[in-house]
């Protein structure tokens, strides 16, 4: 069945570095989604990329879409202590009525 | 504009009962999607209901059953629970079965003594 995999799994960094986390998918994807968890919390959806090579921003965060729509990206720049929580991708199944498979997540730690 | 309500919060269950879990979806949505979510891991979809039909379904056992209503608000049963069903069970809802972004509640956190 697809598979959607993330890595890193962890990531520590200072506040004001950079941080980036990848997502693959062992087959196409139609669309990628993103989220965020925070501690204790629900995923929360942050944005959807559909098109092959799409970029997207929302302030210091940067989603990029794969031009095969297999893999994608998320970057933050400069990362606040906010920024804290587990970051998701998801992908749907292709079939008529699909189900979205969410990766493992990369879970980041800011260190003020 | 209300979001999507889970019930109850926090349930404490023992190994062989069963259990039923509430969700009424986000104002507008038709489609719920119900996930299981262990500590540690991403949210792994157990079934989707579209039309008060599932119409998606993940690896997960006949003891995972549902149900959705005419008003879109959406069960989940569990039955002969095993200490291995202990997790946060959310629910999410979204327009349309074709996997566009799904909106989820707080979550039922289980429990299984």
């Amino acid at each position: 069945g697809q598979q959607v995999m993330q890595i890193p799994q962890y990531q520590h960094v200072q506040e004001g570095e950079d941080f980036t986390t990848y997502c693959n998918s062992s087959t196409t994807l139609s669309n990628i989604q993103w989220y965020k968890q925070r501690p204790g919390g629900h995923p929360v959806f942050l944005i959807q990329l559909v098109k092959s090579g799409e970029v997207k921003k929302q302030k210091r965060l940067t989603f990029q879409f794969g031009e095969a729509k297999k893999n994608s990206s998320l970057h933050i720049t400069a990362t606040q202590t906010t920024d804290v929580g587990t970051y998701f991708c998801a992908g749907p199944v292709r079939g008529g009525y699909q189900k979205v498979t969410f990766g493992i997540g990369t879970k980041l730690q800011v260190i003020p | 504009d209300a979001g999507v309500t889970q019930s109850p919060t926090h349930l404490i269950k023992t190994r062989g009962q069963q259990v039923t879990l509430r969700c009424s979806p986000k104002s507008g949505h038709d489609t719920v999607s119900w996930y299981q979510q262990a500590l540690g891991q991403g949210p792994q979809f157990i079934f989707q209901y579209y039309e008060e039909e599932e119409r998606q379904r993940g690896n997960f056992p006949d003891r995972f059953s549902g149900h959705q209503f005419p008003n879109y608000s959406s069960e989940l049963n569990v039955n002969a629970l095993l200490l291995g069903d202990s997790a946060l069970y959310l629910c999410a809802s979204s327009l349309g079965a074709a996997g566009g972004p799904q909106h989820f509640g707080d979550g039922t956190r289980l429990s299984i003594l």
